[in-house]
């Protein structure tokens, strides 16, 4: 059974500290492995799809990378904006996502 | 474009009731999921249609839960009878044709009393 994990549950950072998010995972045949942000009250947002070990992606103040095992969110000089709930999910055989708990992250000013 | 519309965004009913969700998907995506995430849980699978089939209900937790896509357009969630445990909120997501990412809607916000 395809699973995920993320570490931190939680994560507080000064304005412009920055950090990484972490989402290990175990599946067999991974197709994708896919960030998302939520905010309350929304769905998740999609952010990055990533697809084989060593790939990168960014977008503005956040940059993806995948490795074999795990994947990394890393947040360089976090704004309050950036404040949500990263969700890190998998995509193995079919189309559907298997997703992780997720990061609550908040930037205070 | 629009993106993905579900309503209601909220439904209070009481356990042994039915209740409908419905799904907009963007228009021209074939592909159409359900999901949910029931409280301190992650979001779950529940099923997916492409077009008006069935592709995978392997989510479906038991027969209460009944979806329908009529047509390849929009979709249904009944659940019926209603228990407890049904509360959480309901996720629709389409994407087109061979492509991996989803659009998700801001999902319709169960709670069973």
């Amino acid at each position: 059974e395809d699973q995920v994990t993320q570490s931190p549950e939680a994560l507080r950072l000064q304005e412009g500290e920055s950090s990484s998010l972490n989402c290990s995972y175990t599946v067999s045949g991974l197709r994708g492995l896919f960030w998302y942000r939520q905010d309350p009250g929304k769905g998740p947002e999609f952010l990055f799809t990533l697809y084989s070990a060593g790939e990168e992606k960014e977008k503005e103040r956040l940059k993806a990378t995948l490795t074999k095992k795990e994947s990394f969110l890393h947040i360089t000089a976090p704004k309050p904006e950036d404040s949500a709930t990263y969700l890190c999910a998998v995509q193995a055989a079919g189309n559907k996502l298997t997703f992780g708990g997720g990061t609550r992250v908040l930037v205070k000013p | 474009e629009a993106g993905v519309t579900q309503f209601p965004s909220h439904s209070v009913i009481e356990k042994g009731q039915t209740v409908t969700l419905r799904c907009d998907p963007i228009s021209g995506h074939d592909n159409l999921y359900w999901y949910r995430r029931v409280m301190g849980k992650e979001i779950k699978f529940l099923l997916h249609f492409v077009k008006e089939s069935k592709q995978d209900e392997s989510g479906m937790p038991n027969n209460r839960f009944l979806a329908e896509r009529t047509g390849g357009t929009y979709s249904t969630l009944k659940v019926q009878p209603a228990e407890l445990e049904d509360s959480g909120v309901y996720f629709c997501a389409s994407s087109r044709a061979g492509v991996h990412g989803y659009t998700f809607g801001s999902g319709t916000r169960l709670t069973v009393v």
